[in-house]
């Protein structure tokens, strides 16, 4: 199965700061997604990469998928209260219909 | 918002009965799953349906069982409920299978199930 470490497991930053979110992957990423929670709530898609060396930006948020596809990081410039939230990484196995999650990285933003 | 909905909110169960939950997936996307989520982990791909046939799952045991109707409403339904199914339970819908090239999941708000 594909398992995916999300590091770091919590950060507490504050507002204006710039921060770093990373996953490894134990295999080679088919594909790989970023999405946002908020507590107890639903998953909203952030960007999705699939490239090796690929980078996407969104706003204040980029993201990069290394070249050999196996890690890829999150990066939130001048961070503010509302990127609080958890982040999860995920993606699917090149092979069989399945999808899988990191552990997440819980984001506090100190105003 | 998503376009997804779920119901209901929430659920308080005993250990032993059994539950459904459903699911109103976005008009047109063929693909719902359903994730378990226990507090503080990320959520667990329970299976994935395409076009009413489930056509992935994760590591459940079979008495985690769905259902996807041509309306793109769907359900998930848990027999013999135990304490550890305690979680939040979230369906994703998408146009194509779960991890495909440029296929976003869009989430609904989730269901609480609570077992005692």
């Amino acid at each position: 199965s594909q398992e995916l470490e999300q590091s770091p497991q919590s950060l507490i930053v504050q507002e204006g700061k710039n921060l770093t979110i990373n996953c490894t992957s134990s295999k080679t990423l088919y594909g790989l997604y970023w999405y946002k929670q908020k507590y107890g709530e639903g998953l909203i898609f952030l960007m999705m990469l699939q490239k090796g060396g690929e980078e996407k930006s969104h706003e204040k948020i980029t993201a990069k998928l290394d070249e050999k596809k196996q890690q890829s990081s999150l990066h939130i410039t001048a961070s503010q209260p509302s990127h609080a939230g958890i982040y999860l990484c995920g993606a699917a196995p090149n092979t069989g219909n399945q999808f899988y999650f990191g552990t997440g990285t819980s984001l506090t933003v100190i105003p | 918002e998503t376009g997804v909905t779920q119901s209901p909110t929430h659920l308080i169960k005993t250990r032993g009965q059994q539950v459904t939950l459903r699911c109103s997936s976005q008009s047109g996307h063929n693909t719902v799953s359903w994730y378990q989520q226990a507090l503080g982990q990320g959520p667990q791909f329970i299976f994935q349906y395409y076009r009413e046939e489930e056509n992935g799952r994760g590591n459940f045991p079979p008495r985690f069982s769905g259902l996807q109707f041509p309306n793109y409403s769907s359900e998930l339904n848990v027999n013999a409920l135990e304490l550890d199914d305690s979680a939040l339970y979230l369906c994703a819908s998408s146009p194509d299978w779960a991890g495909g090239p440029n296929n976003e999941q869009f989430f609904g708000p989730g269901t609480r199930l609570t077992v005692l």
